[in-house]
């Protein structure tokens, strides 16, 4: 049972914005700690997409995320087909890392 | 360019145990925590350890605690996972990752290396 709260499926139309959300409680996102996001395609290790509200060197500016309170929240504009994957959220604080079950999104 | 490889994997039978390494390159290994996050079969994604840049501090998820341990050697550049006691729920890719500094994320993954427990 995953402490982090993520919508099991989202999908959308290629050039649509989705938002992936990610729920915790105040002992994990509403407290002190680092929020992430992560893709994985299918076979693939994951990739870190969203730390904070920033992005790591070389993902594309269609993904950015915002924290607020006990929830988290990815969003992905712009949509392309190769965004379809599974998006994770996690929460660290240092001694222990929660990661969300995890979404599934469907470029149709 | 930073690289993590996995390896040790494989087929194990239940109350077993086997070792699991990580070679790291590209990086002052030193510099930074790691950890060991699993997914077993068509699942998600599930952590299991980390370990301070120094190795002064680990923390391991409730479903390995006492029975997995977490280690470094920095002058190798490598981390291990120790997994002792194996039980079929432990079947999954295991991988190691970097943690870059603050704010903390990982930021690099290794490749995964497959532990399936069975008899």
């Amino acid at each position: 049972q995953s402490a982090l709260t993520q919508p099991a499926s989202v999908s959308g139309s290629p050039g649509q914005s989705i938002t992936i959300s990610c729920a915790g409680a105040s002992s994990d996102l509403g407290s002190y700690s680092y929020v992430s996001w992560y893709q994985q395609h299918p076979g693939k290790a994951p990739k870190l997409m969203i730390y904070e509200s920033n992005r790591p060197s070389g993902v594309s500016h269609r993904f950015s995320g915002t924290k607020s309170g006990n929830a988290a929240s990815l969003t992905i504009s712009g949509l392309q087909p190769e965004d379809e994957a599974h998006y994770y959220c996690t929460s660290y604080t240092g001694s222990r890392l929660l990661i969300g079950g995890g979404t599934k999104l469907t470029v149709l | 360019q930073v690289q993590l490889v996995e390896s040790g994997g494989g087929v194990v039978q239940p109350g077993r145990s086997l070792r699991l390494s990580c070679a790291a390159s590209g990086f002052t290994f030193s510099s930074h925590g790691m950890h060991w996050v699993r997914q077993a079969p068509g699942k998600g994604l599930e952590w299991v350890a980390v370990i301070w840049y120094d190795g002064s501090y680990k923390y391991y998820a409730d479903s390995v605690k006492g029975r997995f341990t977490i280690s470094r050697d920095n002058s190798k550049n490598t981390l291990h996972l120790q997994m002792n006691s194996l039980r079929a729920e432990d079947t999954a890719v295991y991988y190691c990752a970097r943690e870059g500094n603050l704010p903390p994320r990982l930021d690099y993954w290794g490749q995964g290396t497959l532990v399936t427990v069975s008899s």
